[in-house]
């Protein structure tokens, strides 16, 4: 167990631009979450995967969001013509179906400038 | 729709002196109820979770907490503080019809300092 990996830990960005974070999850866990945390704020649910499908998304995430699992594996999160408003933590977390485990990773912190 | 408040952003407490963190919950089924612990610049590590049976969950690192349905309240607590429990202290719950995303609903969180 490796536990779930997010890149990059950082990502400073200009407004405008496109970025893209990535989230390996623990290998045997086929559920996958997107989570995002502004300063002083609990982690607010962005989107769900189950194996390669996106079974759920939050109305936080606009159409500028996308989210993928290819292979019902690693995970990609891309914002497009980023905001400052889109500045936050971004977390992923992993689980077994029909287990409350979740692990979390370390998130990736997007600044937006 | 489920919603959780945490009484108290930040709460301060001597080493060795009793913790306690508040939390309310509201939610229309029964509910599967959660505390997460964030260091700095870290993610989220589970603590305790309560989701049936006994009522009072144990925990890592000596916390426990005691779901009260009649008061919709899941409260963290510590017998004694030690100086690595400072950290940010998340509550969460989620309810979970079977085959749902069991997303979580978490709280804005509590800031906990241990004064030497």
């Amino acid at each position: 167990d490796t536990g779930v990996s997010q890149n990059p830990r950082h990502k400073i960005t200009k407004r405008g631009q496109n970025v893209t974070f990535r989230c390996d999850p623990i290998s045997e866990h086929n559920r996958l979450y997107w989570y995002r945390q502004t300063l002083g704020q609990g982690p607010e649910f962005l989107t769900y995967f189950q194996n390669e499908a996106q079974l759920e998304k939050s109305r936080l995430l606009s159409d500028r969001f996308s989210a993928e699992r290819p292979k019902g594996s690693f995970s990609t999160l891309e914002i497009q013509r980023t905001e400052q408003g889109d500045s936050a933590m971004y977390l992923c977390a992993s689980s077994l179906s029909q287990n409350y485990g979740y692990t979390f990773g370390s998130g990736t912190r997007l600044t937006v400038v | 729709a489920q919603s959780v408040t945490q009484l108290g952003s930040h709460v301060s407490v001597s080493e060795g002196a009793l913790v306690l963190l508040r939390c309310n919950y509201s939610s229309s089924v029964p509910p599967y109820l959660f505390w997460y612990v964030q260091y700095p610049n870290q993610g989220l590590q589970l603590l305790l979770k309560y989701t049936t049976g006994a009522t009072l969950v144990k925990g890592i690192n000596g916390f426990e907490a005691e779901f009260k349905k009649s008061e919709t309240s899941f409260h963290l607590t510590k017998p004694s503080a030690h100086m690595s429990d400072a950290a940010e202290y998340f509550c969460a719950v989620s309810e979970s019809p079977s085959g749902s995303a069991r997303q979580l609903t978490f709280g804005s969180g509590t800031q906990l300092t241990v004064l030497p």
